[in-house]
């Protein structure tokens, strides 16, 4: 079954240290998404990228980075510069082509990262 | 920058009870207009989405949103909820014609008790 495969399902980290989400998908979409969904605040926009090689940044990439070397995957750095990591993040998909591809959205089941 | 906002944060009802669910947006341009909705333990999901033409958008489950741009709204409808429509709904906007940039609402956790 085509989708979006999230790793790890759960993570935890100790304060400075840098952590990596693996977001892989098997849709053949050209354009990957990371978002931060904390509880009563939605979601919000860390990066995106159309295609490989490329990316930008969201409403909130400070403290974060990625990359995207292949076009079924697009992992997400969260560094020690993130001051409050602690959160659900989500990837997600989309074909991306045209007016109307670009932000039908494929989610991911997310990965929970707890900072202790 | 857009925003969008959901008047709601927690809608509790009662089986075969009505539902409408608020959105509005700030972005006077072209949008497209989404609802997503994440059921407990599942994947977020696409419920219904508008890009142009009826204002009146029909989605998945009996769901339907109307698009009213002079109120700068997108609310969601259904006539007779049932248990299993409990979850988290999202409204969503995109920044103009053709931009990659979702900005969601915070959400509205929807409770049907039986």
């Amino acid at each position: 079954d085509g989708g979006i495969t999230q790793s790890p399902k759960y993570l935890f980290r100790k304060e400075g240290q840098n952590v990596t989400l693996s977001c892989e998908q098997n849709l053949n979409h050209d354009a990957m998404y990371w978002y931060r969904q904390d509880p009563g605040q939605g979601l919000r926009l860390i990066y995106y990228s159309q295609i490989v090689n490329d990316f930008q940044k969201g409403d909130i990439a400070e403290g974060y980075s990625v990359s995207r070397e292949k076009k079924e995957s697009f992992p997400l750095t969260v560094t020690s510069a993130q001051k409050n990591p602690t959160a659900f993040y989500l990837c997600a998909s989309s074909i991306g082509t045209g007016y109307s591809g670009a932000n039908v959205l494929t989610f991911g089941a997310g990965s929970r990262l707890t900072v202790l | 920058a857009q925003s969008v906002s959901q008047h709601n944060h927690h809608v509790i009802l009662s089986e075969a009870a009505s539902l409408e669910l608020g959105c509005n947006y700030s972005y006077g341009g072209t949008v497209n207009l989404f609802w997503y909705v994440q059921y407990p333990g599942q994947h977020l999901q696409l419920l219904l989405k508008y890009f142009s033409g009826d204002p009146l958008v029909k989605g998945i489950k009996g769901f339907e949103a109307e698009f009213i741009k002079s109120k700068f709204s997108f609310n969601l409808r259904k006539p007779s909820v049932q248990w299993s429509d409990t979850a988290e709904y999202f409204c969503a906007v995109n920044d103009g014609a053709g931009s990659y940039q979702l900005t969601f609402g915070k959400g509205t956790k929807l409770s049907v008790i039986p």
